[in-house]
């Protein structure tokens, strides 16, 4: 389904701390999906992806869970920093399917997350 | 490697007016994709481009328009504008529109 923007839910965390990021997609068709961050002012930026055929892959203080059986993502940031801050969308596609598929993400609603120092 | 480039950043317009918004991707990057930001309704899909022809298109009224050139420069055109039309538009660009997209900065829109 298309992602509704009202009532961001929002995670507070302390510098240092590690945290998770949850998301449910929607289409259980989809086989790509991506982690974005926006900043205010800002254009969202690529963190990781996964791809169906995996169920984690790592990246530099982030990793990204996927679990097709209830259709959820999460993304997991290691030590929190202040620079964090920004809301964490979720993305998810079916990749190379064509048609209906071509470029076009399918957004969640996004989580506000704040590091505190 | 620059990365994708939006113009204008901010524009005021008036009800009934259109507007024109430009997109350069990544170099070497074919695919753009366009997507509106809103409060409201947070990211949704406008309409990719693949050299030159629309491949796929959301759930968007005829007012919203687009296209591509052939350096894969894409506008977009928003026609007799409505309040609702105030939004960020983003677009992203990828190699070939299965993969990772990379969003510009955006356009910030308001309508009065």
């Amino acid at each position: 389904g298309e992602s509704v923007g009202l009532h961001l839910p929002t995670l507070s965390v302390q510098e240092g701390d590690n945290s998770i990021i949850n998301c449910a997609y929607s289409n259980s068709a989809s086989d790509y999906f991506i982690w974005y961050k926006q900043e205010s002012g800002k254009g969202p930026q690529f963190i990781i992806d996964i791809r169906s055929n995996m169920d984690k892959r790592q990246g530099q203080r982030v990793t990204v869970l996927l679990n097709k059986t209830v259709k959820h993502l999460s993304l997991q940031i290691a030590a929190t920093q202040p620079g964090d801050s920004a809301v964490y969308f979720c993305a998810e596609t079916k990749a190379n399917a064509g048609g209906t598929s071509y470029g076009k993400l399918t957004f969640g609603q996004g989580t506000i997350l704040t590091v505190h120092p | 490697k620059a990365g994708v480039t939006q113009t204008p950043r901010y524009l005021i317009k008036t009800r009934g007016q259109q507007v024109t918004l430009s997109c350069s991707p990544i170099s070497g990057h074919r695919s753009v994709s366009w997507y509106q930001q809103t409060p409201g309704q947070g990211l949704q899909f406008l309409f990719e481009y693949f050299s030159e022809t629309q491949r796929n298109k959301g759930n968007f009224p005829g007012r919203f328009s687009g296209r591509q050139f052939s350096n894969s420069r894409s506008e977009m055109n928003v026609s007799t504008l409505e309040l609702g039309d105030s939004a960020l538009y983003l677009c992203a660009s990828s190699l070939k529109g299965a993969e990772t997209q990379y969003f510009g900065p955006g356009t910030r829109l308001l309508v009065l």
